[in-house]
Parts: structure tokens; C-alpha cells; sequence
């Protein structure tokens, strides 16, 4: 049993590229989320999802796009990649009225 | 929307002693707060919650208070070892499930 597992643990973009971060998980969650986390700033709530088909937007959603297609898996992707986003970008998942389940992140740099 | 504040932003202690971490939020609905520890290189790890039909709850050395009428809950870590050594951060939430709004954390130290 892996839980939430992110992919790829570093990444470094140039600006303007695109890319998309990875997370699948295999405990069943009808829930995932994608949290961005700046030094000193706490975690950021980016895109949430509530089962397969359904994604709604959080506090940071700007410049990141995500799709459910599957239970297991909620890529999240960066279209344009802009220096801004440099961050460590956190997955996570939870069945309703559970606490959530995180992965280990991508760290992600963009110059 | 919901905001959370948490302090001391960093904290050092002596090994044995207690540890306190206090946080307040603005929703006055929000009725779920839990606790993460984050690891260097990890994920936060969920170690302690608190509804808000519960004003006090115990887990070990750990223990999480809530006040809900002055909208401030804290953390106790009782006996601190070395491995407490971390980030914590505290947040809130209308219920477990929902959109989780995070403090911006505490680096607890343990000292030798």
C-alpha cells in the first residue's frame, strides 16, 4: 500500500515551458487535492477534486489546470510555466469525513 | 473566507520539556481543526484532531485544546524528545473533507 505517491520528486522549467506534476493514489479516496507550499507561507489549497469528473478551484488556482479522470489519478499542470511557481507542490487524498493523506511533494524551480 | 493565524512562527525547547504551539482562525462555522508535523522532505503527517463538539483531546504526549467562543485552539507536546524536532501547523476547516486552510507553521527545535 504506497498511499499518495507524486511524481517527479525535482523538477527544474524554464519559463514558458509547460509540464505536468503527477499523483496517483491506490487507497480508493473519492477526494484529492493540490496544495502549493512557499517557504514561511503555510500550505496554499490550488485545485480539489471530489470524485472522478469533478474538479473545482481553490485559493490559488491561477496558472494550473487539473483533471480527475480516474479515482486513483489528479495530474495538475502548468501550462506556462512563470518564475512565481517555483514551490513545492504537495498532493493529497482522503475518503469523506477522513483526515487527508499527503504525499512527499515536487519541488519544482522555474528560471 | 477563512484565515489562520499561528505563533510562535519558530520555538526551542529543551529536551523534556513542554512544547506550545498556539493558533486562532476567523470562521466562526469552521468545526474541524487538525495538526500536521512535516518532516524535511516529507509531507505533513496528520497527528492529532479536534471537532468543535470537543473542547480537549489526548493522544500520548500530545494533546490539542480548543476554545471555540475566543476562536483559538492550541498544541501541547508533553516529555519533548528529540524526534519532535519539526514544522507543525495547524488549520482549519468547515469539516474534514473540505478545503483545509493552513497556518503558515512553527519549526519546533529540541534541544540537546
Amino acid at each position: 500500500n504506497a498511499g499518495v505517491t507524486q511524481t517527479p520528486k525535482f523538477r527544474i522549467l524554464k519559463i514558458g515551458q509547460s509540464m505536468t506534476l503527477q499523483c496517483t493514489q491506490d487507497m480508493n479516496h473519492n477526494y484529492m487535492y493540490w496544495y502549493r507550499q512557499d517557504p514561511g507561507m503555510g500550505l496554499k489549497l490550488i485545485y480539489y477534486s471530489v470524485g472522478a469528473g469533478i474538479t473545482d478551484k481553490g485559493e490559488v488556482p491561477n496558472g494550473y489546470n487539473v483533471s480527475r479522470s480516474t479515482t486513483e489519478d489528479f495530474p495538475l499542470r502548468l501550462e506556462l510555466a512563470a518564475p512565481s511557481q517555483t514551490s513545492v507542490y504537495f498532493c493529497a487524498s482522503s475518503y469523506p469525513e477522513q483526515p487527508q493523506h499527503f504525499g512527499d511533494g515536487t519541488r519544482l524551480s522555474i528560471l | 473566507g477563512e484565515n489562520v493565524e499561528q505563533h510562535p512562527s519558530t520555538l526551542s525547547v529543551q529536551e523534556g520539556d513542554s512544547a506550545v504551539i498556539k493558533c486562532t482562525y476567523s470562521d466562526s462555522a469552521s468545526n474541524y481543526f487538525p495538526w500536521y508535523k512535516q518532516e524535511l522532505g516529507k509531507g505533513p503527517q496528520l497527528i492529532i484532531d479536534i471537532r468543535s463538539n470537543v473542547g480537549e483531546k489526548k493522544d500520548q504526549r500530545i494533546a490539542v485544546t480548543l476554545n471555540k467562543t475566543a476562536k483559538h485552539f492550541s498544541l501541547h507536546i508533553t516529555e519533548t524528545q528529540p524526534e519532535d524536532s519539526a514544522v507543525y501547523f495547524c488549520a482549519a476547516s468547515l469539516a474534514q473533507d473540505d478545503k483545509i486552510i493552513f497556518g503558515k507553521g512553527t519549526r519546533l527545535h529540541i534541544l540537546p
